[in-house]
Order: C-alpha cells, then structure tokens, then sequence
C-alpha cells in the first residue's frame, strides 16, 4: 500500500492567492482527517469525515478554509484567500472506523504564504 | 473534552542511555486509545506505541515502552539504549474508543528529544 498521499510537498504562494492541499487516503479507510501543525498550536484537528461525509468542522478556523471529500479516495483543503498567518504544515490521516487501527499520516504539505 | 498535556518541552540524551518523556492527559471516559507519535525532521508522523485503556500491562515494543498509570491519567514513554536516531519531536496523543470521535486522535504538543553522541 502507498501510504496516504498529499500533494504537494511544498507550496509557496502570495497574500490572497487560492490554495488547495490535495490527499488520497490509504484504500478501505473510511475516515479522513485535516491536521494543521505550528509552532505556537501544535498539532490541531481542522475537520474530519466519515464515509466522505463531514463529521466536524469546527477546528476550520474561518469562512476562507473548505474541505471536501467527493469519493472514498480524494478529498480538498482549500483556502481562499489565503494570508500569512495560515503558514504551517497541513497534514491529512486516514483510519478505518471501528477498529484500533492507527492513524496513517500523509507527509504533510509545507504551505508558506508570503 | 480530553485534553493530553506534555510538560517537557524539550528533553536530552546521551547515547546509549535511558529517557523518560512524560504525558498526562484528562478525560472521563473509560475507555480509549493512547499513542506516542514520532515526528523526525523529515516531518513523517511514525506511530511508535499504543495502549489501550482497558489492558492493565504496559506496551512495549523493541528499545520503547510505557508506563500506564490510569488512575494517574499518566502515560510516559521509555526509551532505552538511545540511539541518534531516536532524536526527533514526540508526540503523545489521546483517542476516544467510542463512535462518536471516528478515530480523531487529541495531541500534546510535543516533546523535542535530542540525542549526544
């Protein structure tokens, strides 16, 4: 198995600029979760869904983030616009529900918003 | 809501030697998952142990283990014979085994471990 997947790696971008974070999650996983990381907040929960259906978004910080899941195997994290504050490193896990399996993390995406 | 709190911002090592990070969290469920998560500089999150709530004998797996004390909300991690390797942030991270989380894992917000060579 590949593993979860985000693209891309790194993305540098201007003020005000649109961005999306793509991710696969890991095939069979039901359950898709957005992770935001930075120095000063750590590790935060943006949204998570179940069957591609979003569970809970309040860790969204604003009306300028929006997450979808189309189908089991491809979801967004869009942010429009964008701002400087939003540098940090977005990370996307999968995990299939019900059981005690792990969570699997993407590499995560280096975003910097200059 | 659970909350998992790591009071060792950062912690050293010297090679080949023990370390202990430490983790407390608070929850009033009875039942849920706790990990150690890994996060070298190449930014990968590597699960390194779990422990579920309702097994009394602590997880070990190879040089890692944990001291679970449920009373005490309280779950370290034990590193021995340290390696350079082993040097990177880690993070202890809280799981509800209910429904109703869908496997959102809480985080602390890490400990840095460096390793001397």
């Amino acid at each position: 198995d590949a593993g979860v997947i985000q693209s891309p790696r790194h993305e540098v971008t201007e003020m005000g600029q649109e961005v999306t974070l793509r991710c696969k999650p890991i095939s069979g996983h039901n359950s898709l979760f957005w992770y935001r990381q930075t120095m000063m907040r750590g590790l935060e929960l943006l949204i998570y869904f179940n069957n591609n259906v979003p569970i809970d978004d309040s860790g969204m910080p604003e009306d300028r983030f929006s997450a979808k899941m189309p189908n089991a195997s491809f979801s967004t994290l869009k942010i429009q616009p964008s701002e400087p504050r939003d540098s940090a490193v977005y990370f996307c896990a999968s995990t299939r529900t019900g059981t005690n399996e792990k969570l699997f993390f993407g590499s995560g995406t280096q975003l910097s918003v200059l | 809501a659970q909350t998992v709190t790591q009071s060792q911002p950062e912690m050293s090592v010297q090679e080949a030697e023990t370390v202990t990070l430490s983790c407390t969290y608070d929850t009033s469920e009875s039942d849920y998952y706790l990990f150690w998560y890994k996060q070298p500089p190449s930014r990968q999150m590597i699960l390194v142990i779990r422990q579920e709530a309702y097994k009394q004998q602590n997880a070990t797996e190879n040089r890692f283990s944990v001291n679970f004390q449920k009373a005490a909300k309280s779950f370290s991690l034990k590193i021995s014979d340290s390696q350079l390797g082993d040097a990177a942030m880690y993070f202890c991270a809280y799981r509800s085994r209910d429904g109703g989380s869908q496997g959102n894992l809480i985080f602390g917000k890490g400990t840095k471990l460096s390793v001397k060579p």
